[in-house]
């Protein structure tokens, strides 16, 4: 199966501040999301982007599908949002979801 | 993803005990999941539904059971788990054919 890798694993930031995460896969993907999980577990879909870019308030994502990696920027960061970004993908023709192992964020006032 | 519902949010039991996990949506989704995600790894597939029959089972241990009773619905029941079994729980669903998948906020099972 695909593997997918995050980068960076860990990200401390001070309010305000910009970010981008990355995420490589070793095959062709489709279906890519990126999530962001809070501290109370909850998993929350921030993009489904197979191909192209998104943007949603301060977060915007691109994927380059034939290069195989995903980028997830955060603009103006803030304390909601800590917590743990994974990206993930199937592959082929099947559903299995797989996920990196997720960037740890924290943003400090 | 508040669409998709799952009960109990927390859920203590014994290494004996029978219990069974509840995941809803009204999406009109065909395919529903089960992830078990433990402390500080990403979310594992256990389990995937596609028009209400099994099509994926990630050689989950028969301790956990699972049950499409239909479109809406899904069950994990769970019999004699071991202390290595507490993680989080997360439902999902989507079209069969297409994603994204929805998750549900979880249900963190923790076993004595």
């Amino acid at each position: 199966g695909i593997q997918v890798e995050q980068s960076p694993p860990d990200l401390i930031l001070q309010e305000g501040a910009n970010s981008t995460l990355r995420c490589n896969f070793s095959d062709s993907v489709n279906n890519l999301q990126w999530f962001h999980q809070n501290p109370w577990g909850q998993l929350i879909n921030l993009f489904y982007i197979p191909s192209g870019t998104k943007q949603n308030g301060r977060l915007s994502a691109t994927t380059v599908a034939t290069e195989r990696y995903s980028l997830l920027y955060i603009s103006s960061s803030q304390t909601t949002d800590s917590g743990v970004y994974f990206c993930a993908s199937t592959s082929g023709g099947y559903n299995k979801l797989i996920f990196g192992a997720g960037t740890r964020l924290a943003v400090h006032p | 993803d508040t669409e998709v519902t799952q009960t109990p949010k927390h859920l203590v039991m014994g290494m004996t005990n029978k219990k069974s996990l509840k995941c809803e949506q009204h999406m009109g989704h065909r395919a529903m999941y089960w992830y078990k995600q433990k402390a500080k790894k990403p979310p594992e597939l256990m389990f995937v539904y596609s028009y209400e029959k099994l099509s994926i089972n990630e050689s989950v241990p028969s301790r956990f059971s699972p049950e499409c009773p239909n479109s809406s619905l899904l069950n994990l029941h769970l019999h004699a788990l071991q202390p290595e079994d507490s993680a989080l729980y997360l439902c999902a669903s989507s079209q069969v054919s297409a994603q994204p998948q929805h998750f549900g906020d979880g249900t963190r099972l923790s076993i004595l």
